[in-house]
């Protein structure tokens, strides 16, 4: 079955530093997006990216923040200058044109600021 | 807006009883709603979902059916295992833009 794959699973970085997130997408999915959970609290969407550009942002995701699609395949969150409260699981996730077959999720990166 | 409020958690169960998981939501329009499923150590995996009022999504012997009179989406499951041990999330996408609002997770521990 096809996956979301999502690099590295834990990452920990020093406050101020810039940090990568990576994702491979399924392959023929249209939509990407990510969302993050802080520990013991709620998913939040944070944005959502179709045809090479941003679709919807949330508030969180604010101009420390930004996505690429760099190759066609790879579709990242750069984080410009990490805070403490950015510590957080990261989802990336994907979807079909229509969303018919739902979302598929990858496994998170752990993203730790210290 | 668009929000979702589950039940709080832990719930812990014996193996065999049956489950509940109450789910809420509030949003403008037809939403369409789904439960995912996240197994200690990994990612979100989409359990069921209904994009309609009065559809039932099933999906490993869960259900839940889309109220719209009572805008809730409970999940259950007549007879847990061990194994079905994971957080639940209740979700819903607007008719209008693709994201997904989550609520806050429901863990689940049943006991042999």
């Amino acid at each position: 079955e096809p996956e979301v794959t999502q690099t590295p699973s834990h990452q920990v970085t020093q406050m101020g530093q810039e940090v990568i997130l990576r994702c491979v997408p399924i392959s023929n999915h249209l939509y990407f997006y990510w969302y993050r959970q802080i520990l013991g609290q709620k998913v939040e969407f944070l944005v959502s990216f179709y045809n090479n550009e941003i679709s919807e942002k949330s508030e969180i995701f604010d101009d420390q923040f930004s996505v690429e699609r760099p190759d066609g395949s790879n579709f990242t969150l750069k984080i410009r200058s990490t805070k403490l409260e950015d510590s957080a699981m990261y989802f990336c996730a994907s979807s079909d044109v229509g969303h018919i077959g739902g979302y598929t999720f990858g496994s998170g990166t752990r993203l730790t600021v210290v | 807006g668009n929000s979702v409020t589950q039940m709080e958690g832990p719930v812990t169960l014996s193996e065999e009883a049956f489950l509940t998981i109450n789910c809420t939501y509030t949003a403008t329009g037809y939403p369409s709603l789904f439960w995912y499923v996240q197994y200690p150590g990994e990612g979100l995996q989409l359990l069921l979902k209904a994009t309609k009022a009065d559809d039932k999504g099933s999906n490993k012997g869960f259900e839940a059916t889309y109220r719209k009179e009572t805008t809730s989406f409970h999940l259950e499951k007549g007879s847990v295992q061990v194994s079905d041990s994971a957080v639940y999330f209740c979700a819903l996408k607007s008719n209008q833009g693709g994201k997904l609002i989550f609520g806050q997770g429901t863990e689940l521990s049943v006991k042999p």
